[in-house]
């Protein structure tokens, strides 16, 4: 089955500064890997996706970018502000796999004042 | 809308217990999942289910059971609770179709077992 490996666990911004997170996967036919943001006490909520058909998805501060070939996919979030500080998790799945999504390991991420 | 919701929102159980944990989404959606996060390991799916009647196995079944009677409704089992089973559960749903579709999670229940 797919296996997702995300980096880092941890990652410390000041406001202002660029955050980037970054995923791997295992299972070539993946074709769909979502972004999910939790906040403390709160159930993960999508914040951005990208399909296997596009390199780059951008919305206002938020980006993902998608490498097949190497099999990787990365968040950036930039002009990061406080309330960017939660969890993130990124995900994959594929159509021949029922569409079932294996998720990383999550990073907790904290943009300082 | 009110989207995916859960009851209780935190429950406490003496190992050997049983309970049911109850999600409920009003999206019409077929697919509904359930998942345990545990810390550094991420959310792990339990079960899932593509529509009323039909249920299956993810990546960690054991100790729980399911049932998908109505197309909103998509109940988690616990038969007889292990401390084990110590996590914070989170009820999903979706649309199914050729591509993937957006996931909707709902706000979890924390349970101990003691």
């Amino acid at each position: 089955g797919e296996n997702v490996e995300q980096h880092p666990s941890t990652l410390s911004v000041q406001e202002g500064d660029s955050a980037v997170i970054k995923c791997t996967y295992s299972d070539s036919a993946s074709n769909y890997f979502p972004w999910y943001k939790q906040e403390l006490g709160k159930g993960p909520q999508l914040i951005i996706d990208i399909r296997s058909n596009v390199g780059e998805k951008k919305d206002q501060r938020i980006a993902v970018t998608l490498n097949k070939t190497a099999k990787h996919f990365s968040l950036h979030i930039t002009e990061t502000q406080p309330e960017d500080s939660a969890v993130y998790f990124c995900a994959a799945s594929s159509t021949g796999g029922g569409n079932k999504l294996t998720f990383g390991t999550g990073t907790q991420l904290k943009v300082e004042l | 809308n009110a989207g995916v919701t859960q009851t209780p929102k935190f429950q406490v159980l003496k190992t050997g217990q049983s309970m049911t944990l109850q999600c409920a989404q009003d999206m019409n959606h077929e697919y509904m999942s359930w998942y345990r996060q545990d810390p550094g390991m991420g959310l792990r799916l339990i079960h899932y289910s593509v529509g009323a009647g039909i249920t299956d196995q993810g990546e960690v079944p054991n100790g729980y059971n399911v049932s998908r009677s109505t197309t909103e409704d998509f109940p988690l089992r616990l038969l007889s609770a292990a401390p084990s089973q110590t996590s914070v559960y989170f009820c999903a749903s979706r649309r199914t179709g050729n591509i993937p579709e957006t996931q909707y999670f709902g706000p979890g229940t924390r349970l101990l077992v003691l």
